[in-house]
């Protein structure tokens, strides 16, 4: 299957610093890249939907100031979390789609904010 | 609104001792149903996919089947390093093409 990579696996921040998570696709083009944020013993919930070189869709209740995607390229998309606070330690995991291909996903990071 | 529920929440079995996971899902027009296993601290890995009603599809010890309201995970003679978190999610017309996940039903096969 298709590989998804995803830098760093875990961080942990100071409250107030910002962090940037970067995904892959590692051997295949990524159309339309999604991010989810998994909180413990919970489902995994959207939190955006972006396709290369255009403005990310963003879920519901989800502070698109706060959570910014960039999808620069086919293969490669960033979040990045600005000014983190303790409320946003989450795992957080990308996944990808190319035309005709499933949703792959990476294997998510850890963030932890102090 | 569409939704995904799975049950068990957790499941415990012994090497050996066969059983199946539910996905119970409400859609507007099912687009597909997929089945992933997510590890601890890992990002889901994809098993299956079903389209239809009636649809089967097998991967090793997994077996997983799909009807008009749910879909099963049978698994046949489990070994410990099935023990893993199962999700379900759907793809649906009024979903945006957009994956919506049920909670997962934790597996834990003990030796």
């Amino acid at each position: 299957g298709a590989v998804v990579s995803q830098h760093p696996s875990w961080v942990i921040c100071k409250s107030g610093t910002s962090v940037k998570i970067e995904c892959r696709s590692l051997d295949f083009q990524a159309t339309t890249m999604f991010w989810y944020r998994q909180f413990p013993k919970q489902s995994l919930m959207l939190m955006a939907t972006s396709n290369e070189g255009s403005k990310a869709t963003y879920e519901q209740g989800v502070e698109k100031d706060k959570f910014l995607i960039n999808h620069a390229s086919l293969t490669l998309s960033t979040l990045t979390v600005t000014s983190a606070h303790p409320e946003d330690s989450s795992f957080y995991i990308c996944s990808a789609r190319g035309s005709g291909t499933g949703q792959f996903f990476g294997p998510g990071t850890r963030l932890t904010v102090l | 609104e569409d939704q995904v529920t799975q049950s068990p929440e957790a499941l415990r079995l012994q090497e050996g001792e066969s059983s199946s996971l539910n996905c119970s899902y409400t859609v507007s027009g099912l687009r597909g149903l997929f089945w992933y296993r997510q590890d601890p601290g890992k990002g889901p890995e994809f098993l299956f996919t079903l389209y239809s009603a009636g649809e089967e599809k097998e991967k090793e010890r997994l077996k997983a089947t799909l009807t008009k309201k749910e879909s099963f995970l049978h698994i046949t003679a489990p070994k410990p390093e099935d023990s893993a978190t199962y999700l379900c999610a759907v793809k649906s017309g009024g979903s945006q093409g957009n994956l919506i996940f049920g909670k997962g039903t934790k597996l834990s096969v003990k030796p």
